[in-house]
């Protein structure tokens, strides 16, 4: 069975750094790029990171460029995203998927909230 | 960055009503064209990829139609189960989108 669980959300200042982290299970994660996609609450889908099988690749949304990290640990079969200078606006549950000929399967998110 | 729209936002339907809800690319994309179903607290669930290759386990109730620039997502015969959001998403470049939403709820 395939799964997806992420950690590391959390209640974090503003300007503060987070990592997320999704461990994935049933499934050959090298084969697959991996993603990142966001929900603010009451808000819609918004996508924020992929990165290719062997990291080659990377791309950010244009709002998280520069401040979100996005790496993966293939032989530890993870997904990663370094989230630094925090904002309000960045506020939601952060999900990861993965993605072969569509983005099929999702983890059940982690809630980032960015608050003094 | 390629825009989607997706009308209407809101839709109010009986069960057994046929549903449709339309995505509007701001450019081509061929038929790089997703559509997932989102339940409050859930995670997005897949329904159709490729704008019409129906997601294994997926209602056959459920399908895709279209390329290009637009897209129809078709529900033949509405279930309690399918009140929710929907939501389309370009793959055709980077960076992905997804149109704003579509919520169906019960009249």
């Amino acid at each position: 069975e395939v799964q997806l669980v992420e950690s590391g959300g959390g209640l974090v200042k503003p300007g503060g750094s987070l990592r997320l982290s999704c461990a994935a299970s049933g499934f050959t994660f090298s084969n697959y790029i991996m993603n990142w996609v966001r929900q603010a609450p009451g808000k819609g889908l918004e996508w924020v990171s992929s990165i290719s099988s062997t990291s080659t690749y990377i791309y950010y949304a244009d709002s998280v460029r520069g401040r979100f990290t996005t790496s993966r640990d293939n032989a530890k079969n993870s997904l990663y995203l370094q989230m630094n200078s925090l904002r309000a606006e960045d506020t939601a549950v952060y999900y990861c998927a993965r993605k072969y000929s569509s983005v099929d399967y999702w983890g059940q998110g982690t809630l980032v909230t960015v608050s003094s | 960055d390629i825009q989607l729209t997706q009308s209407p936002s809101f839709l109010s339907a009986s069960v057994g009503d046929r549903v449709t809800i339309t995505c509007r690319a701001s450019q081509g994309i061929s038929s790089y064209l997703a559509w997932y179903q989102q339940k409050p607290g859930k995670a997005p669930r897949l329904l159709i990829y490729a704008a019409s290759t129906l997601q294994s386990g997926v209602p056959s109730r459920f399908s895709g139609s279209g390329s290009g620039t637009e897209f129809t997502l078709a529900i033949s015969s509405l279930q309690p189960e399918d009140f929710a959001t929907y939501y389309c998403q370009q793959l055709n470049s980077y960076p992905w989108t997804f149109g704003q939403g579509t919520k169906v709820e019960i009249k």
